[in-house]
């Protein structure tokens, strides 16, 4: 079957970095999404890796490795307003979107 | 960057009536559109995915007399939710994906519609 697995909840404190992991097993990939959902509202593009390594855009990065299955994005400098959920989500070999449950980021100050 | 709108953001209706969402691609031609529903503290699930022209496909377990989708241009797709009940008040969101631009199939989401039955 299909399965994307990332992190329920992670808490982090204003200002430092965090990384929230996804692994994931699909039939067929064309790329993995990164979105961020605040409550209440729709899911906001984040980051789009298809090829190994890392995608640098500004205070986020998303990493990719394909052989493993695994994904991981890193949040620098966080500020309050990245409280959120964050979802993973795979394109599978239909260009059907895959998506984990998501990850709720706690910010402290 | 591309732009979906839904209407309406938020709804309430009464048990047994029904209620149409509409979701439209304002900057491009979305040969593909699809239909989530997100219950909270969950993540999406899809519905079902719309082209334009034909039938849309739906996903094991939802219903497609209940729910029907008409994707009858390239920039306008409804659901319609058919004798609605309380435990499809849920937040609906569609998606459209341009595939003429840059090609990694990014799906654009609309901003969400809030559906309450009482």
């Amino acid at each position: 079957g299909q399965n994307i697995d990332q992190p329920t909840e992670m808490t982090a404190t204003e200002g430092a970095i965090v990384q929230i992991n996804c692994t994931y097993q699909t039939s067929g990939f064309n790329g993995l999404f990164w979105y961020q959902q605040h409550a209440g509202e729709a899911p906001t593009f984040l980051s789009y890796n298809v090829l190994d390594g890392l995608e640098e855009k500004g205070r986020f990065s998303s990493f990719l490795s394909r052989s493993k299955g695994y994904s991981y994005l890193l949040l620098k400098e966080l500020q309050m307003k990245d409280s959120a959920s964050y979802l993973c989500a795979v394109t599978d070999s239909n260009y059907q979107l895959i998506w984990g449950a998501g990850t709720k980021l706690i910010i402290k100050p | 960057g591309a732009v979906v709108s839904q209407h309406p953001s938020r709804v309430i209706c009464k048990s047994g009536t029904s209620v149409k969402i509409e979701c439209r691609s304002l900057d491009f031609q979305a040969t593909t559109m699809f239909w989530y529903r997100q219950f909270p503290k969950q993540s999406l699930m899809l519905m079902a995915t719309s082209n334009e022209g034909s039938k849309a496909t739906y996903e094991q377990g939802v219903e497609k007399d209940k729910f029907l989708i008409n994707h009858a241009s390239l920039t306008l797709s409804t659901l319609t939710v058919t004798s609605a009940h309380p435990e499809d008040s849920s937040f609906y969101i569609c998606s459209a994906r341009d595939l003429g631009t840059s090609g990694d199939y990014e799906q654009y989401f609309g901003p969400g519609t809030r559906l309450t039955v009482t």
